[in-house]
Parts: C-alpha cells; sequence; structure tokens
C-alpha cells in the first residue's frame, strides 16, 4: 500500500510568489490533514478534512494560505503571495476516519523556501 | 488550549546507554498522547501512542511510555539505545472526542554515538 505522497519534495521561491503544494493520501483514507514545521519550531497544525469539506481550519495563519481538497482526493495548499516567514516543511497526513482511535500516516513533507 | 513541552532539545548518548525523553502537556481533560519519530531521510511515523487502560504502553523497537496523569507526563524510555535509534523525536497530544489535530512538542534529536 503506497503511503502519504507530497509534490514538490523542496521548493525555492521569491517573496511575492506563488507556491502551490500537493498532498495525495492514502487511498480510501477520508481525512486529510495539514501541519507545517517553522524551522526549529514544533510541528503546528494548519487544517482537516473529511473528504472535500474542510473540518477544522483553525490552524491557518492568514488569508494568504488556501487549502483545497476538490473531489475529497489529493489536497493541494496554496500560499499566494509567499512572505519570507512561510519557509519551513509542510507536511501532509491522512487517517482512514475520524475516530479518536485513528492514527495519523504522515508523507515525507515540502521543504517550502521563500527568498 | 492543548500544549507539549519537551524538557530536551539535544541528547547525545553512547549505545547501550538508558533512554527517557520527558514531555508534559497541559490540557485538562481528556487525551490521547504519542510519540512520533522521525528518521533522517524519513517520515515521520507513529512510536507509540495512549489512549486509555494501562498507563505503560509498549511500542516499536523496544520503546515504551509512561502516563503519569497526575504529573500530565507522557515519558518515552528505552532500557539500551543503538546507533539506529539517531533521530528526533517528537511528543504529541489530541483531545480526546474533538477534533482530530494533533498538537506536537518541539522535538527532541536524539543522537547516539557508536
Amino acid at each position: 500500500e503506497a503511503g502519504v505522497t507530497q509534490f514538490p519534495s523542496h521548493s525555492v521561491i521569491e517573496k511575492g510568489q506563488t507556491v502551490t503544494l500537493r498532498c495525495d493520501p492514502i487511498s480510501g483514507h477520508d481525512n486529510l490533514y495539514w501541519y507545517r514545521r517553522v524551522m526549529g519550531k514544533e510541528i503546528k497544525f494548519l487544517l482537516h478534512f473529511v473528504k472535500e469539506s474542510k473540518q477544522d481550519e483553525s490552524g491557518m495563519p492568514n488569508n494568504r494560505f488556501l487549502a483545497e481538497r476538490t473531489g475529497g482526493t489529493y489536497s493541494t495548499l496554496k500560499v499566494q503571495p509567499a512572505e519570507l516567514e512561510d519557509s519551513g516543511v509542510y507536511f501532509c497526513a491522512s487517517s482512514q476516519s475520524s475516530s479518536s482511535y485513528n492514527e495519523q500516516f504522515f508523507g515525507p513533507g515540502t521543504r517550502l523556501t521563500v527568498l | 488550549a492543548q500544549s507539549v513541552s519537551q524538557h530536551n532539545h539535544h541528547v547525545i548518548l553512547s549505545e547501550a546507554a538508558s533512554l527517557e525523553l520527558g514531555c508534559n502537556y497541559s490540557y485538562g481533560g481528556t487525551v490521547n498522547l504519542f510519540w512520533y519519530v522521525q528518521y533522517p531521510g524519513q517520515h515521520l511515523q507513529l512510536l507509540l501512542k495512549y489512549f486509555s487502560g494501562d498507563p505503560l504502553v509498549k511500542g516499536i523497537k523496544g520503546f515504551e511510555a509512561e502516563f503519569i496523569k497526575s504529573k500530565f507526563s507522557f515519558n518515552l524510555r528505552k532500557p539500551s539505545v543503538q546507533w539506529s535509534d539517531t533521530a528526533e523525536y517528537f511528543c504529541a497530544v489530541r483531545v480526546s472526542g474533538g477534533y482530530q489535530k494533533v498538537t506536537f512538542g518541539t522535538g527532541t534529536k536524539l543522537q547516539v554515538i557508536p
């Protein structure tokens, strides 16, 4: 079974540009999560999809960030326009159901550098 | 809101030494607790988890953790570390029955010297 995949693995952009990150969850997983780790700090929750609906977006930092999951399969996270403080590693995770007993499986992350 | 505190940012041990990584959380209600590990160049993966029942939980690769409710702690232990345990370790908490978001600590980098 394939794990959670993320694309690209690395992205280097200039301040003001737009970047779109993609996450493909494990097949059959209805729940998809985005997290971010800024260098040296903790991994922070951004948002949670159940199928195509946003269940919890309390961690989204501001309106420069837009997450979508059309069709309830893969998800994209767009940052527009990017700022220096957006640099970090963006992780995606998926789980089979919303039950508290379900493990979240993480992808390898996308390392975003904003210059 | 819940938070997680990991006491050590960087730990260096020799092989065969015993390991204990501290983790405390703050939340007044019922929580699920996790330790995740990220080996160099690999994904975050679950090491062990506590939901209910026996507060001493055993995970993969000989790791265990003990939930002490009165101390809001969930320390990770291993009696004898190996060089292959070199990794970054994250303690995490999730509110039981609530939203699914996981709150992580800042991580502890463990370096095991052969």
